[in-house]
């Protein structure tokens, strides 16, 4: 079965610095991998996905993904975080055989300092 | 906005109430969801609808009892909870299972 792994619990970046948020994955095959954020007591919105083809993913809000297949990784990247860019941060993936459903990481939640 | 509508946003309800949530989509999604998210544990899945049939239940107590009377809504009927069973619960929907999945903003439950 497929499985997610965020490793951060808590991130704080000051405003204006880049992010990386980490994510791995455990399944036999490519799977489909998502980001999704959720601000306090709102539901979760889509930053962005990867199917198949290029391994660097653009996404909404200015960020970006890259699937290493060779480390089972899915990072989520942000040049320059804005004050509004905290909240909770799940990654997620979903099987491309048999019965498909999504699940998720533990969620890392990004601070951002003044 | 995301096209699911959660209703109610916020429920508080005594240990020996019933209430029903429910979850509304018109974006022809097939495939409806429940999660319960609560502090500090990984987003749990429920039960999954595809075609308003069940095709998942992870283990649910029987206390929760999911409904799909067609494939535009969702409802999650509850009765006799615990205070254990406070979270927030979100309904989400997509195309097809395995498809990205739009999620409500979710129904802030409160079991006291």
């Amino acid at each position: 079965a497929q499985s997610v792994t965020q490793p951060d619990i808590h991130i704080t970046v000051s405003e204006g610095a880049s992010l990386e948020l980490r994510c791995n994955y455990s399944y036999g095959a490519t799977p489909y991998l998502f980001w999704y954020v959720q601000s306090p007591g709102q539901g979760l919105q889509l930053l962005l996905k990867y199917f198949s083809g290029d391994t660097l993913v653009q996404g909404i809000k200015g960020f970006e993904a890259e699937f290493k297949r060779s480390q089972s990784s899915f990072n989520l990247r942000k040049p320059s975080v804005h004050w509004s860019d905290a909240a909770e941060y799940f990654c997620a993936v979903v099987g491309n055989t048999g019965f498909q459903k999504l699940v998720f990481g533990t969620g890392t939640r990004l601070l951002v300092s003044p | 906005e995301t096209g699911v509508t959660q209703t109610p946003r916020h429920l508080v309800m005594g240990m020996t109430n019933k209430k029903s949530l429910k979850c509304e989509q018109h974006l022809g999604h097939n495939a409806m969801y429940w999660y319960k998210q609560s502090a500090k544990k990984p987003l749990e899945l429920m039960f999954v609808y595809n075609f308003k049939e069940q095709t998942e239940n992870n283990s649910v107590p029987s206390r929760f009892s999911p409904e799909c009377p067609n494939s535009s809504h969702l409802f999650l009927h509850l009765h006799t909870l615990q205070p254990e069973d406070s979270a927030l619960y979100l309904c989400a929907s997509s195309p097809r299972t395995g498809d990205e999945a739009f999620f409500g903003q979710g129904t802030r439950l409160t079991v006291v």
